[in-house]
């Protein structure tokens, strides 16, 4: 069955430390994205990427780094110069299809937790 | 920057009441999609609307866009135990963007 893949479900923080999440699809969906979510804030846009090599910021980039050198794989990177990254972080991918009526939902990937520590 | 709101913020029914969630976003939107987030899961996508004053139903739930464009809503009749979860409405800003702005969301306990 395809699917999104995040790993690892959980993950733990030193201060300074960078991590990176990864993000698998095999949907061969075009666009991906990485969300963060906070408890009763709703899902706000880190980065976005609707092709191969390029990406774009989203509302809360600072902190965050991503590339996109295969279809299938956006791992999210959070830096140290990310001052409070507790949170949620959940990957997604889209169909993309030409048009402003026509686009799909996105599918999400089960999730990284992640706790600084 | 473009906001969606979401109310209520929480919403605890009896098994067998209605529900509904408003959504309200600070621009026009050039279509809004819904979606369902069980607890400790992931968001699943459930619908999209696009047509001003589009209603559209699955079901137990029905869907509305506003005839502006700028709000929805979602009401479940006769809830169910397996309607606990957060809904979240999504919009992208007229004309069309690739971003897709979340609202708050709205918890929904049922209670048996």
């Amino acid at each position: 069955d395809g699917g999104i893949t995040q790993s690892p479900k959980y993950l733990f923080r030193k201060e300074g430390q960078n991590v990176t999440l990864s993000c698998e699809q095999n949907l061969n969906h075009d666009a991906m994205y990485w969300y963060r979510q906070d408890p009763g804030q709703g899902l706000r846009l880190i980065y976005y990427s609707q092709i191969v090599n390029d990406f774009q910021k989203g509302d809360i980039a600072e902190g965050y780094s991503v590339s996109r050198e295969k279809k299938e794989s956006f791992p999210l990177t959070v830096t140290s110069a990310q001052k409070n990254p507790t949170a949620f972080y959940l990957c997604a991918s889209r169909r993309q299809r030409q048009g402003a009526a026509e686009n799909y939902g996105y599918t999400f990937g089960s999730g990284t937790r992640l706790t600084v520590v | 920057g473009q906001q969606v709101m979401q109310i209520p913020q929480y919403q605890h029914v009896q098994e067998g009441e209605d529900f509904t969630t408003y959504c309200n976003s600070s621009t026009t939107l050039s279509n809004i999609q819904w979606y369902k987030q069980r607890p400790g899961g992931h968001p699943v996508f459930l619908i999209q609307l696009v047509k001003s004053g589009e209603v559209k139903k699955q079901k137990r739930l029905t869907f509305q866009f506003g005839e502006a464009k700028k709000n929805s809503s979602l009401h479940i009749t006769a809830t169910q135990t397996t309607d606990v979860g957060t809904y979240f409405c999504a919009g992208r800003q007229a004309p069309y963007t690739d971003k897709l702005i979340f609202g708050t969301g709205t918890r929904l306990q049922v209670f048996p």
